[in-house]
């Protein structure tokens, strides 16, 4: 079946503007994460959702970042007013109960503040 | 809080050598274990995952690695590598919160493993 998608696959932006990443997770999946990719970085955990549950917010980084996930399934990723320590990759992924905590991860949107 | 320690950033090898990827975690909780790879350009595969029971776990593509409780390590092998086994590859770490299958993955800073012919 068709795993989990997201767009762009690449952006590039001036600092300064807003961006909208998107993730479409695994139809089924009841629960979504965003991850991001940076070379001084690592792989970090920026949001999760779950069901209904309120997310789980606790790594973005500043309020700049957001997340919205309507309907209980696309996900959308929104960064204000970028900077260029945002650049990055960005990885979705989701699971469902009964998964055993496998994730399935999309290929990322690559994003690069000017 | 979780942390992972990859502690090798790159390992180079030569095809059909066998190979290492070493793991170790702290955290004042019990965990879950994953290895996952990443090719060039791509997201992340799960390898393998260590949830419960026998410490051995076999994953895809010839990989397996055993957890150690006392060394709190997870260390990845292979008995025989091939050139197509060059990538990235994360160690990673769920808390376990009993009864759900959800969590926050925190990796390792990863380790490129790249094989020679």
């Amino acid at each position: 079946g068709a795993g989990v998608s997201q767009s762009p696959s690449n952006k590039v932006t001036e600092k300064g503007k807003d961006v909208e990443l998107r993730c479409d997770p695994i139809s089924g999946h009841t629960a979504l994460y965003w991850y991001r990719q940076s070379l001084g970085q690592g792989l970090e955990f920026l949001i999760y959702f779950q069901g209904n549950s309120a997310p789980d917010k606790s790594g973005l980084p500043s309020d700049r970042f957001s997340a919205e996930r309507t309907g209980g399934s696309v996900s959308t990723l929104t960064i204000q007013r970028t900077q260029q320590e945002d650049s990055a990759v960005y990885l979705c992924a989701s699971t469902y109960s009964g998964q055993g905590y496998e994730q399935y991860f999309g290929p990322g949107t690559r994003l690069t503040v000017t | 809080a979780q942390s992972v320690t990859q502690l090798d950033s790159q390992v180079p090898v030569f095809e059909e050598a066998p190979v290492e990827l070493r793991c170790n975690y702290s955290s004042s909780v019990s965990v879950y274990l994953f290895w996952y790879v990443q090719y060039p350009n791509q997201g992340l595969q799960l390898l393998l995952k260590y949830l419960s029971g026998s410490t051995l776990v076999k994953g895809i593509n010839g990989f397996e690695a055993e957890f150690n409780k006392s060394q709190t390590s997870f260390h990845l092998r292979k008995p025989s590598v091939h050139i197509s086994d060059t990538a990235e590859y994360f160690c990673a770490v769920i808390k376990n919160a009993g009864g759900t299958s959800y969590g926050k993955l925190t990796f390792g800073q990863g380790t490129i493993l790249t094989v020679h012919p």
